[in-house]
């Protein structure tokens, strides 16, 4: 069960940015910097492209940022292109015990 | 490179146990500095991690899959191991393993290398 949640499709068109909510509770998101974000394209692993809120792993492209604000964190995709449409998980540390973690996910496509 | 590789039976039957090994690659899972993951993904679903185990056998477990999971670790192979009891087809999904940062003692959910998942059916 999702603890997170995201909404199902966000769409744009080339060269476009789109901004991908996460949202949660100061259980998780709102309670520490530990936020991180996955990129699945069909087939394939999840790809982190975010951790710890803002940062990006080594090869990960400057036009994917994150931020937070609150409960809620974002991924934002600035300059859309074509190999951007996957699908999109937040994760986020929680006091939880569950190790429910992950958001609902989110369909990127590109017009 | 690290890498993770999953292996282990495509299809299960009904109130059998499920098994899977992931052999890591590029790096050794002695390293204190990582944790050991199980993460599932039922068709066309989210993520569910389903349990973590660290170097030294410590183990930790989702709650709900508690009773029927169990994980391991043989370094010397430098691979983990999955194995969950009595699946039914609420089991079927594809199963990724991955690596996590044991940082200052917090587990946090940040997967920086993955296998590439392998789909375990569970039909007789």
């Amino acid at each position: 069960q999702s603890a997170l949640t995201q909404p199902a499709s966000v769409s744009g068109s080339p060269g476009q940015s789109i901004t991908i909510s996460c949202t949660g509770t100061s259980s998780d998101v709102g309670g520490f910097n530990y936020v991180s974000w996955y990129q699945q394209h069909p087939g394939r692993a999840p790809k982190l492209m975010i951790y710890d809120v803002s940062h990006r792993p080594s090869g990960v492209s400057h036009r994917f940022s994150g931020s937070k604000s609150g409960n809620a964190a974002s991924l934002t995709i600035s300059g859309l292109q074509a190999e951007d449409e996957a699908d999109y998980f937040c994760s986020s540390y929680t006091t939880s015990s569950t190790l429910d973690v992950f958001g609902t996910g989110t369909k990127v496509t590109v017009l | 490179q690290v890498q993770l590789q999953e292996s282990g039976p495509g299809l299960v039957k009904p109130s059998q146990t499920l098994s899977l090994t992931c052999t890591v690659s590029g790096g050794s899972i002695s390293s204190g500095d990582y944790y050991w993951s199980w993460i599932r993904q039922h068709p066309g679903k989210g993520l569910e991690w389903i349990g973590y185990i660290y170097y030294s056998g410590s183990t930790y477990y989702k709650p709900s899959l508690k009773s029927r999971l169990a994980m391991s670790v043989d370094t010397s192979k430098n691979q983990f191991s999955l194995k969950l009891s009595s699946v039914t087809a609420t089991d079927t999904a594809v199963y990724y393993c991955a690596r996590g940062p044991a940082t200052f003692g917090v587990v946090k959910p940040e997967f920086d290398y993955w296998g590439q998942g392998t789909l375990v059916t569970v039909s007789s």
